[in-house]
């Protein structure tokens, strides 16, 4: 299994709803990525999970709650969301301590409304 | 929380032209990755070059790294309409990349 397998494709929410995004990996990465990419920007880097710990958070708000479960998974819960938050929300993993390309899955469109 | 600027910021050429794209960075960096993404979906690693490297190729990619200048080239040879996404060159430490702001390639068939 060479994926990053993102749920949601898709999501619109209220301000006032609670939801999360998922990501799967099952290649062994112990290192997992969110980043946040607005339309025809780059995307930019909100937090870093290394051995299912949190090692960078890039000052994002905290209506972005991060959680790594375990070694395969990682959730981003959202809650109390801005319009100006919508976005494509990116996962991503490799392999820690290693100088290697990311594996990124497809995305998850956030819209809200 | 962007680390480099590249040039052009969107190129348009004819299929079978190459296509070379640049990427300077400002920080000391470990290695510099370049990445394509399509339609605004996830991106596909395409080639990382070590800070010890000069050049590397891989298939129709070939990538240059100058340490001393803070700037790193991709060039598309043989480019085809498949080419046609956005690329972006990432650089940062081991565990924390950042992207630059890309450039947008269109391959015209």
């Amino acid at each position: 299994d060479t994926e990053v397998t993102q749920t949601p494709k898709h999501l619109v929410m209220g301000m006032t709803n609670k939801k999360s995004l998922k990501c799967e990996q099952h290649m062994g990465h112990r290192a997992m990525y969110w980043y946040k990419q607005k339309a025809k920007k780059p995307p930019e880097l909100m937090f870093v999970y290394s051995y299912e710990k949190l090692s960078i958070n890039e000052s994002v708000p905290s209506r972005f709650s991060p959680e790594c479960p375990n070694s395969s998974l990682l959730n981003l819960h959202l809650h109390a969301l801005q319009p100006e938050d919508s976005a494509l929300y990116l996962c991503a993993s490799s392999h820690p301590g290693r100088a290697n390309g990311y594996t990124f899955g497809s995305g998850t469109r956030l819209t809200v409304v | 929380s962007q680390q480099g600027e590249e040039d052009p910021q969107a190129l348009s050429i004819q299929e079978g032209e190459n296509a070379t794209m640049n990427c300077s960075y400002k920080t000391s960096i470990n290695n510099l990755q370049w990445y394509r993404q399509n339609s605004g979906r996830g991106l596909v690693h395409l080639i990382l070059i070590r800070s010890n490297e000069r050049e590397k190729h891989s298939g129709r990619l070939r990538v240059t790294l100058d340490t001393s200048k803070k700037s790193s080239s991709l060039l598309i040879t043989a480019s085809r309409a498949a080419d046609t996404a956005s690329y972006f060159c990432a650089t940062g430490l081991i565990n924390d990349m950042r992207f630059g702001a890309g450039t947008r390639l269109t391959v015209k068939p």
